[in-house]
């Protein structure tokens, strides 16, 4: 089944314990995106990648680490999270160079909650 | 900056009737724009995408608009029904290889 997985669903952590959430994808899509979501805010993009060892700010990136050492995988990290850091975050991948198939798949989301 | 506006927050319909959204954005029109529907704590899931050069897409109940004159999409779910409830997002992409920026969605409630 052609999936977005992203571990894990739900975390409570204290602030400044590093931290990595998990992504990962099995259609071999290049592009792979982070967002979180917050009331009345939408999705804001933290950062993508357009491919393996590619990786390129979003909206939000301040706080945030990303890498792209494969192409399946998106990790996120947080090497200090702090309270304004407690959100829903989504991991999304789509084809990219193929105009006909462009749509983003998402993961489950993980809520993430730093005390 | 390209910007995203999406029509009211909210909109509340009644079932049966047809349930229009908008997506309006500036600057210049993308190449696609998308429209996916997201259930609360869960990850948006695509329903449709629209070319530039489409005017009309339609996929069972759902219709979507392109106009690149108005720079506006219009999303419309016909026979609406209490199901249909959810937050609709609107998405642009300027080209295959470009970052898809979403809208803050319009969240739809369906009153049997």
């Amino acid at each position: 089944e052609a999936q977005v997985t992203q571990n894990p669903r739900y975390l409570i952590t204290v602030t400044g314990k590093k931290l990595t959430v998990t992504c990962s994808q099995n259609m071999n899509h290049e592009y792979m995106s982070w967002y979180r979501q917050d009331p009345g805010l939408g999705l804001r993009q933290i950062y993508y990648s357009m491919n393996v060892e590619v990786t390129d700010k979003g909206d939000v990136p301040e706080g945030y680490k990303v890498s792209r050492k494969e192409k399946r995988n998106f990790p996120l990290i947080l090497e200090s999270p702090s309270p304004n850091q407690t959100s829903l975050y989504f991991c999304a991948s789509s084809f990219h160079r193929d105009s006909r198939n462009t749509e983003a798949f998402f993961g489950q989301g993980t809520r993430l909650t730093v005390v | 900056s390209q910007k995203i506006e999406q029509n009211s927050e909210a909109l509340n319909i009644q079932e049966g009737k047809t349930a229009t959204l908008t997506c309006n954005y500036t600057n210049y029109s993308p190449a696609y724009l998308q429209w996916y529907r997201q259930d609360p704590g869960r990850g948006p899931v695509f329903l449709l995408l629209i070319r530039e050069n489409e005017k009309e897409k339609r996929k069972e109940r759902l219709k979507v608009t392109f106009d690149t004159t108005l720079k506006q999409s219009l999303f419309h779910i016909t026979a609406s029904q209490p199901a249909d409830s959810a937050t609709y997002l609107c998405a642009l992409q300027y080209s295959s290889a470009s970052k898809i920026i979403f809208g803050s969605g319009t969240r739809l409630s369906i009153r049997p």
